[in-house]
């Protein structure tokens, strides 16, 4: 089956600092990926959706200059958070739409951000 | 607009009962994608079935069953015989075609307890 790679798994950073998390669809082109963000005990909220050699659609209430999205290729995209702040710790977790035919979203294992 | 409304939040069984979580959602799509995800602690969402709004027809895979109706805009999901290998939190979730964003419940956390 599809597989979606995200990494890291876990990410632990300081506050003010930048992480990077990948989103990789290991066995098939993913013309559009999807970020979402889940807070403790919550639902899984939609942040961005990006399409590969464009600019990422972001969610109403996300800031753009905040959580950059890059999705150079088919097969990755990146999830900036830059200068995070304690507020961003979360679970990211990232969904890959398959080239081609519909079928359903394949998820990453997800990335636990904790900012210290 | 799309919603998807997951009543239940807590729902704690002993294993063997048969368990059923409610899902309700709205949309003005006269085509859309309805799907069932099971959370474990672990936090990855594991794929347990997508339906589209054309089929009504129930489902059964194993233990798992799924009752689709239209008229009162429920996709409900029944666990017959939990496990506590079923413990985990379940999301129903709605999108406009597959393969689009998907707008989730709150989720339903499912205690299995031996």
């Amino acid at each position: 089956g599809a597989v979606v790679s995200q990494h890291p798994s876990r990410v632990i950073c300081k506050s003010g600092t930048s992480v990077k998390i990948e989103c990789r669809s290991l066995d098939f082109q993913a013309t559009t990926m999807f970020w979402y963000r889940q807070f403790p005990k919550q639902s899984l909220m939609l942040m961005a959706t990006s399409n590969e050699g464009s600019k990422a659609t972001y969610e109403q209430g996300v800031e753009k200059d905040k959580f950059l999205i890059n999705h150079a290729s088919l097969t990755l995209s990146t999830l900036t958070v830059t200068s995070a702040h304690p507020e961003d710790s979360s679970f990211y977790i990232c969904s890959a739409k398959r080239q081609g035919a519909e079928s359903p979203l394949h998820f990453g294992n997800g990335t636990r951000l904790t900012v210290t | 607009a799309q919603k998807v409304t997951q009543a239940q939040t807590e729902i704690s069984v002993v294993e063997k009962e048969d368990v059923t979580l409610d899902c309700v959602y709205e949309t003005r799509d006269t085509t859309y994608y309805l799907f069932w995800y099971k959370q474990p602690p672990s936090g990855e969402l594991v794929f347990l079935i997508r339906r589209n709004s054309f089929d009504e027809q129930n489902e059964i895979s194993g233990r798992y069953s799924w009752n689709f109706q239209k008229s009162t805009s429920s996709f409900n999901f029944t666990i017959t015989a939990s496990q506590v290998v079923d413990s985990a939190v379940y999301f129903c979730a709605l999108s406009r075609r597959s393969g689009y964003a998907l707008n989730f419940g709150k989720g339903t956390s499912l205690l299995v307890t031996p």
